[in-house]
């Protein structure tokens, strides 16, 4: 059950994209459609922004947006703007109905 | 209102116990696998276990196992986990959460802050 891995830190400038990557094993990531990815604001719960690797629960723009390939998923954010600035974290459904998170990303936006 | 609430954290020594609540309110609860995930301070996210909608299968992670108890009770909309044997590493905000799928938490409650220490 070792966590997946994702960097400790991504940036970028306001109106710019960034990707965040989550790489895990043919057990978790590469085994199952299944990554999530979630949100967290400091001191706030986190929020999920993408489930299935790709699908996006209503209200959150399609300004992200994930995918998959092999074990690794990646998590995009177009047109970077102040509040997107936070912790994300990437799940993963690992089989026998557990989940693997990710270490988590810290967003600075510049 | 949609919402989970969380109550039951505190201060407790190591080796002790503590037992969390969760209520839920807002929707069909008794639906849905729930979960409980934690936080340590200023670390990462940590699924620690969940339960199916009739408590019929309980998953742990391997760390909490044979001392963590998750419980539910769908008359009351509310959740538990009775924690033993506490460990300072059992630090953490504990959060709870639906768990769709059961594969991705899509409603999280605000969090109650365990601390284990002497």
């Amino acid at each position: 059950q070792s966590a997946l891995t994702q960097p400790r830190s991504v940036s970028g400038s306001p109106g710019q994209s960034v990707t965040i990557s989550c790489t895990g094993t043919s057990s978790d990531v590469g085994g199952y459609n299944y990554v999530s990815w979630y949100q967290q604001h400091p001191g706030k719960a986190p929020k999920l922004m993408i489930y299935d690797v790709s699908k996006r629960p209503s209200g959150v723009p399609d300004r992200f947006s994930g995918s998959k390939s092999g074990n690794t998923a990646s998590l995009t954010i177009s047109g970077l703007q102040a509040e997107h600035e936070a912790d994300y974290y990437c799940c993963s459904y690992a089989g026998s109905h557990t989940v693997l998170f990710g270490g988590g990303t810290k967003l600075t936006v510049l | 209102e949609v919402q989970l609430v969380e109550s039951g954290g505190g201060l407790v020594q190591p080796g002790g116990s503590l037992r969390l609540s969760c209520a839920a309110s807002g929707f069909t609860f008794s639906s849905y696998w729930m979960s409980w995930v934690r936080q340590a301070p200023g670390k990462g996210l940590e699924w620690v276990a969940n339960i199916k909608q009739d408590g019929s299968e309980k998953n742990y992670v391997d760390s909490v196992k044979g001392r963590f108890t998750f419980s539910r009770d769908n008359a009351k909309n509310s959740l538990y986990l009775q924690m033993n044997s506490l460990r300072a590493e059992d630090t953490a905000v504990y959060y709870c959460a639906t768990l769709f799928g059961p594969r991705y938490f899509d409603l999280w409650g605000r969090g109650t802050l365990v601390t284990v220490s002497s």
